[in-house]
């Protein structure tokens, strides 16, 4: 079975400039998560989609915004970028919700590099 | 404020030895907790996981500990295998926070053959 998969694998932006990026979570899966991983630190938590909702958002700017569409696929949207928002964007997708833990399970992101 | 800290960035292991690696977390609404491996130009992989109902879970070479009132967990790998070498992030949820992952910043294990 496929995993979580992402893309693009790696994107050069300029300051000022949007991206969007992609996630398919795994089939069956319904929740949706973003994160964001700067070297040497752990990821960051930015968004979390349950059947197509909102269900958290982190501590990121307006900037950040996202959406999940009716097949559970996800986007994850970035204007006015800025050089601190390099890093790599990672989904991750797991079977329940906000109500039970579950673990998830992440594909292998998204390189971002603002110059 | 780091809720989930992991304080060793590196540890170095001799191949069959056993490797342990440490998490501590300040926040008491956190119930649910778990381990990821890292390979470098992948995403994080599941490893185990525990409830914060139990204080010890087992999945083949891999054991975490749970000790509450220390606030601590930790995993154990035994017996180590050069494929083990990668980074391994805690993390941990609550519920009430909508079962969002907060993760420490990583320890790089290096199991030498």
């Amino acid at each position: 079975d496929a995993g979580v998969t992402q893309s693009p694998t790696h994107l050069i932006k300029t300051r000022g400039q949007q991206v969007t990026l992609r996630c398919s979570p795994i089939s069956g899966h319904k929740s949706v998560s973003w994160y964001q991983q700067v070297l040497g630190q752990g990821p960051q938590f930015i968004f979390q989609y349950y059947e197509k909702e909102e269900r958290g958002r982190g501590n990121f700017p307006d900037r950040f915004s996202a959406r999940q569409f009716p097949n559970y696929s996800s986007e994850l949207n970035v204007n006015a970028l800025l050089l601190g928002d390099s890093a790599l964007y990672l989904c991750a997708s797991s079977l329940a919700g906000v109500e039970n833990n579950s673990p998830l399970h992440f594909g292998n992101g998204t390189r971002l590099t603002v110059t | 404020d780091q809720q989930v800290k992991q304080n060793s960035p590196s540890l170095s292991v001799q191949e069959g030895r056993i490797s342990i690696l440490n998490c501590d977390y300040t926040n008491s609404m956190f119930d649910y907790f778990l381990w990821y491996k890292k390979y470098p130009a992948e995403g994080p992989t599941f490893l185990i996981s525990i409830s914060s109902i139990k204080d010890k879970n087992e999945d083949g070479r891999f054991t975490v500990f749970l000790n509450k009132s220390a606030k601590h967990l930790s995993l154990h790998i035994v017996p180590s295998q050069p494929g083990d070498s990668a980074v391994y992030f805690c993390a941990a949820s609550a519920r009430e926070y909508g079962n969002k992952l907060v993760f420490g910043a990583g320890t790089i294990l290096r199991v030498k053959s």
